[in-house]
């Protein structure tokens, strides 16, 4: 079965700089999807990133970028030019694939990330 | 980008008393709706799949008799706790699947049982 890790409940960061929440994960799959989800106190799940295992490259958006480490299962969120906003609950997520829409989408526990102004 | 809406947000109900929470995806037909369940400072716990004009599968472990779904329609699914108690009393998710297999999430409802 599908497991997704995170090993750090939660973390601080000073405004402005830059922070790393950590992911592991297992599955037998060659291909998957991966995902960084927050959620803010509004408890609205959005979605910040996603990565698919197929890809070599690591996907970025914006001021948020990942570390994919296949090989080593492990799937690393950075986060450049902390804001406030940025202040949530990150979760990671396992998908084994997109089209098969029966799919579950496996979270880990989550960290709480906080912004020190 | 696709909207799902979750109604109502909050509910407060008399425990024994039924209370239904809507999923509804507004802009595009969703044939696949996921439930979550999420207690305080914790992870979301899949419920159930609901799936378009068939039974939902339930996780194991939870209470087919308790948690209804219902998924008549290609943009609503329902989630109906039956004679909730307080231990029913939590914060309930829905996902919706879009065409391209993305997953968009609704805003929650509370649950609050007295």
């Amino acid at each position: 079965a599908q497991t997704v890790t995170q090993s750090q409940p939660e973390m601080s960061v000073q405004e402005a700089e830059t922070v790393t929440l950590s992911c592991t994960y297992d599955t037998s799959e060659s291909d998957y999807y991966l995902f960084w989800y927050k959620q803010p106190p509004s408890r609205q799940m959005i979605l910040v990133i996603r990565q698919e295992a197929y890809k070599q490259q690591n996907a970025t958006e914006n001021r948020f970028s990942v570390n994919f480490q296949k090989a080593a299962k492990s799937f690393s969120l950075k986060i450049s030019d902390s804001q406030l906003g940025d202040a949530a609950m990150y979760f990671c997520a396992y998908r084994r694939s997109l089209v098969g829409r029966d799919d579950k989408i496996i979270f880990g526990k989550g960290t709480r990330l906080h912004i020190l102004p | 980008g696709a909207v799902v809406s979750q109604h109502p947000s909050r509910v407060i109900c008399k425990s024994g008393t039924s209370v239904k929470i809507e999923c509804r995806s507004l802009d595009f037909q969703a044939t696949t709706m996921f439930w979550y369940r999420q207690f305080p400072k914790q992870s979301l716990m899949l419920m159930a799949t609901s799936n378009e004009g068939s039974k939902a599968t339930y996780e194991q472990g939870v209470e087919k008799d308790k948690f209804l779904i219902n998924h008549a329609s290609l943009t609503l699914s329902t989630l109906t706790v039956t004679s909730a108690h307080p231990e029913d009393s939590s914060f309930y998710i829905c996902s919706a699947v879009g065409a391209a297999g993305e997953l968009f999430f609704g805003e929650g409802s509370r649950l609050t049982v007295l």
